[in-house]
């Protein structure tokens, strides 16, 4: 059973640049959490999204949107990149229908962006 | 709004060592709490949960209580091993499948 997939590994862009960033849930899994890691920090929630949409947003600009595809796989895109951008993605997948038990998030690998 | 605190870093232990590594959280209602690990270069691995007080999560010989009346989550292991060495990070969900919020990490190193 494949786990959360990012794409890509590693990414470097320059200020004003923008860029998306892919993720693919665990199997069975229909909502994606999106993290952003800076060095030597926890995660700090961006957005998630279910059934496509929005679900609930934290405190980062509209420069961050995303998307949910049909088959529950996500985009991040980051638009006018900041120096201060440069940071660890993280995508995590959970399934919120059924049981509380299953509120636990499942994380990708990351993708580590570095904006020059 | 919520919020997690734990103990700085690093923490640093010889193998076989007891570990405690703190952690407090300020929320309101009935969060559930987790704890994290993340290994060089890798994504956040579940480590153990609670979802209500006096719970206790438990994975791999890491413990942790659910205590609502301290608003604390401390994680113990009774014996680290070298392979053990990574970040912990403690983190709580206010509702089910909503934001994570995760405190800074705790870095433990354990030497043989």
């Amino acid at each position: 059973d494949a786990g959360v997939t990012q794409s890509p590994t590693h990414l470097i862009k320059t200020r004003g640049q923008q860029v998306t960033l892919r993720c693919s849930p665990k199997s069975g899994h229909d909502t994606v959490s999106w993290y952003q890691q800076a060095l030597g920090q926890g995660p700090q929630f961006i957005f998630q999204y279910y059934e496509e949409e929005e679900r609930q947003r934290g405190n980062f600009p509209d420069r961050f949107s995303g998307h949910q595809f049909p088959n529950y796989s996500s985009e991040l895109n980051v638009n006018a990149l900041l120096l201060g951008d440069s940071a660890l993605y993280l995508c995590a997948s959970s399934r919120i229908s059924g049981r509380r038990s299953y509120n636990e998030q499942f994380f990708g690998p990351g993708t580590r962006l570095t904006v020059l | 709004g919520d919020s997690v605190t734990q103990m700085e870093g690093p923490v640093t232990l010889s193998e076989e060592a007891f570990l405690t590594i703190n952690c407090t959280y300020t929320a309101t209602g009935y969060p559930s709490l987790f704890w994290y690990v993340q290994y060089p270069g890798e994504g956040l691995q579940l480590l153990l949960k609670a979802t209500k007080a006096d719970d206790k999560g438990s994975n791999k010989g890491f413990e942790a209580t659910y205590r609502k009346e301290t608003t604390s989550f401390h994680l113990e292991k009774g014996s680290v091993q070298v392979s053990d060495s990574a970040v912990y990070f403690c983190a709580l969900s206010g509702q089910a499948g909503t934001a994570l919020i995760f405190g800074k990490g705790t870095t433990l190193s354990v030497s043989s």
